[in-house]
């Protein structure tokens, strides 16, 4: 079965400073790999993905993210953070033979300060 | 190209009664998914149809159903509401060989009292 696990519920930047959101999995088969954002009182938006490739993946609105198959991990960063990227934020796995069924992480909300 | 459209966005209902909620996916998508939101658990996978046919089922009561018609419109049902049936409804679509790029609706927020 596949997991993923985001650490820290609520991760709080100023304006400007980097931005590093955690996601670690559990697949036994090679994992297709997701980062997705939601708004309040929205659906979900696809930040970026990974699937096979280059192992460092870039999305929209300057986030990143680098899958790391011998830590499990797949952590999203953005170098400066903006008052826009406040929302919360999902990471998702799932496999090759069952692409459209996501295992989402718990989420993690994101504050941006002044 | 207009996005993922679901209805209705905001729905109250009492125990035990049923509930339909519609999904109409992107133009060309034929894949859909549902999935459920709810503060407890997250979100869940509920079930995915491709080409009027259930392509995958998550781990839900048989109280959940879908269906999907020849347009690709998809409908889930839900019987005999609890409580905990609350949450927020999720459909995506996707293209036909996609590896998992889920465009979402915004949803439909059910709440069971």
């Amino acid at each position: 079965a596949q997991s993923v696990t985001q650490l820290g519920s609520h991760v709080s930047v100023s304006e400007g400073a980097l931005v590093l959101l955690r996601c670690n999995y559990s697949s036994s088969v090679p994992p297709y790999l997701f980062w997705y954002v939601q708004y309040p009182n929205q659906g979900l938006q696809l930040l970026l993905k990974y699937t096979t490739g280059a192992t460092l993946v870039k999305g929209i609105n300057g986030f990143e993210a680098e899958f790391k198959k011998s830590e499990t991990s797949f952590h999203l960063t953005k170098p400066s953070a903006h008052m826009s990227d406040a929302a919360e934020y999902f990471c998702a796995v799932s496999d090759a033979g069952t692409a459209s069924k996501l295992t989402f992480g718990t989420g993690t909300r994101l504050q941006v300060t002044l | 190209k207009a996005g993922v459209t679901q209805t209705p966005r905001y729905l109250i209902k009492t125990r035990g009664q049923q509930v339909t909620l519609s999904c109409s996916p992107i133009s060309g998508h034929r894949s859909v998914s549902w999935y459920q939101q709810t503060p407890g658990q997250g979100l869940q996978f509920l079930f995915e149809y491709f080409s009027e046919t259930q392509r995958n089922k998550g781990n839900f009561p048989g109280r959940f159903s879908g269906r999907q018609f020849s347009n690709s419109r998809s409908e889930m049902n839900v019987s005999t509401l609890e409580l905990g049936d609350s949450a927020l409804y999720l459909c995506a679509s996707s293209s036909q060989g996609s590896t998992g790029e889920l465009f979402f609706g915004e949803g439909s927020r059910l709440t069971v009292l």
